[in-house]
């Protein structure tokens, strides 16, 4: 089985301030891992994914995210958010080889405060 | 390209009745997918489509849920009869080459059924 959790319903930053939203994974294998950002009344847009090689990996905005195999974790950053990065974000896995249909975690509201 | 297009963006319908929702996809793309988003239940996929091929609707929640895809271009989610339960927002989304590679959402129906 596959899952994913973000543990956090809501994050709070400061402006300026560097920022994680942080998600954990569950599968058998090894992953497929994405994140994507969703603004007030619109559809998921994609920020980033892992699929293999370099643990870092950089989307789009200035976001990044690290694969931790040992941790089974992706967390997203941000060195400096900016109050436009506040919204919904969602990490979602899947299993390499598998026929299964992407997971979406419960998303994450993040709130960047001026 | 436009991206994926759904309408329409908000239906409010009675109890009992017929609701139809449609959606273009990224011309191109292979994959096609419809996601149901409430804050109870978060996002869930309820059916995809390969080549306009259902491949897996085993999230449909009931025989009250039907979808196509006649073409490459157009598909529709159909719920009849209409319950206020399935209140929610409705996503498509099309990918192309399937799971490895990042899903482009539309903007969303907003359905409320009263």
């Amino acid at each position: 089985a596959q899952s994913v959790a973000q543990p956090e319903d809501q994050v709070n930053v400061a402006e300026g301030n560097p920022l994680t939203v942080k998600c954990t994974y569950s599968v058998s294998g090894n992953p497929y891992l994405f994140w994507y950002v969703q603004y007030p009344n619109r559809g998921l847009q994609f920020l980033l994914k892992y699929i293999t090689g370099d643990n870092l990996v950089k989307g789009s905005y200035g976001f990044e995210a690290e694969f931790n195999k040992s941790q089974t974790s992706f967390h997203l950053k941000k060195p400096s958010a900016l109050v436009s990065d506040s919204a919904l974000y969602f990490c979602a896995v899947r299993e390499t080889g598998s026929a299964r249909q992407l997971t979406f975690g419960s998303g994450t509201q993040l709130t960047v405060l001026p | 390209d436009a991206g994926v297009i759904q309408s329409p963006r908000h239906e409010v319908t009675e109890m009992g009745q017929e609701v139809t929702l449609r959606c273009k996809p990224i011309s191109g793309h292979d994959y096609l997918f419809w996601y149901r988003q409430t804050m109870m239940r978060g996002l869930e996929l309820l059916i995809y489509f390969n080549n306009n091929v259902p491949i897996d609707d085993s999230g449909m929640p009931e025989d009250r849920f039907s979808a196509k895809m006649p073409n490459a271009s157009f598909s529709t989610l159909k719920i009849q009869p209409s319950e206020p339960r399935d209140s929610a927002v409705y996503f498509c989304a099309s990918s192309f080459r399937g799971w490895n590679t990042e899903a482009f959402f539309g903007q969303g129906t907003r359905l409320t059924v009263v």
